[in-house]
């Protein structure tokens, strides 16, 4: 079974520019999660989804990040214009319905470097 | 806020030797308590999870028991190898609709053969 898919996997660019990052869940799950890692503050939320519609987006740091999930397989995270305070590892993750203790399957993350 | 406390690492152990990795949390109702994994270069991976207090979770020789009484949730296992090396986190979710995971910063375990 495919897992969670996430693309690019490394990006580099240089302030100023759109980047955009992607994400399909797993098939038939309902739940999807966009967290940031990074070495001071750790995994942060930045924004999930459930059925295809924005529940909390609280953890969007600025009005420079958007996500969508047009359809129940696919979602995006863009950043305009990026920053270098951006760079961080950007993982998606889904889960089969919003049951809080279900398990989140994560994808294996985007490297965001930002010049 | 609801929160999760971690002990720092990184945590150095040589094979065969006894883990231990401590967690606490603070919350306003009764979460739900994880264990996540992640290896050099993936995406976290779920390794035990506990929904109630006294429960105990195990998997892959780690086990933690959900502890109300000291808010707690230290994770464990008797005897580590070296493919263990890895971050861990320990994790919390409120039983709630419309509620997400709360993660902590993470704790890195080396093993050395």
């Amino acid at each position: 079974d495919a897992g969670v898919i996430q693309s690019p996997r490394h990006e580099v660019t240089e302030m100023g520019q759109e980047v955009t990052l992607r994400c399909k869940p797993i098939s038939g799950h309902n739940s999807l999660f966009w967290y940031r890692q990074t070495m001071m503050r750790g995994l942060e939320l930045l924004i999930y989804f459930n059925n295809n519609v924005p529940i909390d987006d609280s953890g969007m740091p600025e009005d420079r990040f958007s996500a969508k999930m047009p359809n129940a397989s696919f979602s995006t995270l863009k950043i305009q214009p990026s920053e270098p305070r951006d760079s961080a590892v950007y993982f998606c993750a889904s889960s089969p319905d919003y049951r809080p203790a279900n398990e989140q399957f994560f994808g294996p993350g985007t490297r965001l470097t930002v010049l | 806020g609801d929160s999760v406390t971690q002990m720092e690492g990184p945590v150095t152990l040589s094979e065969e030797a006894f883990l231990t990795i401590n967690c606490t949390y603070t919350a306003t109702g009764y979460p739900s308590l994880f264990w996540y994994v992640q290896y050099p270069g993936e995406g976290l991976q779920l390794l035990l999870k506990a929904t109630k207090a006294d429960d105990k979770g195990s998997n892959k020789g780690f086990e933690a028991t959900y502890r109300k009484e000291t808010t707690s949730f230290h994770l464990e296992k008797g005897s580590v190898q070296v493919s263990d090396s890895a971050v861990y986190f320990c994790a919390l979710t409120e039983n709630q609709a419309g509620t997400a995971l709360i993660f902590g910063k993470g704790t890195t375990l080396s093993v050395s053969s």
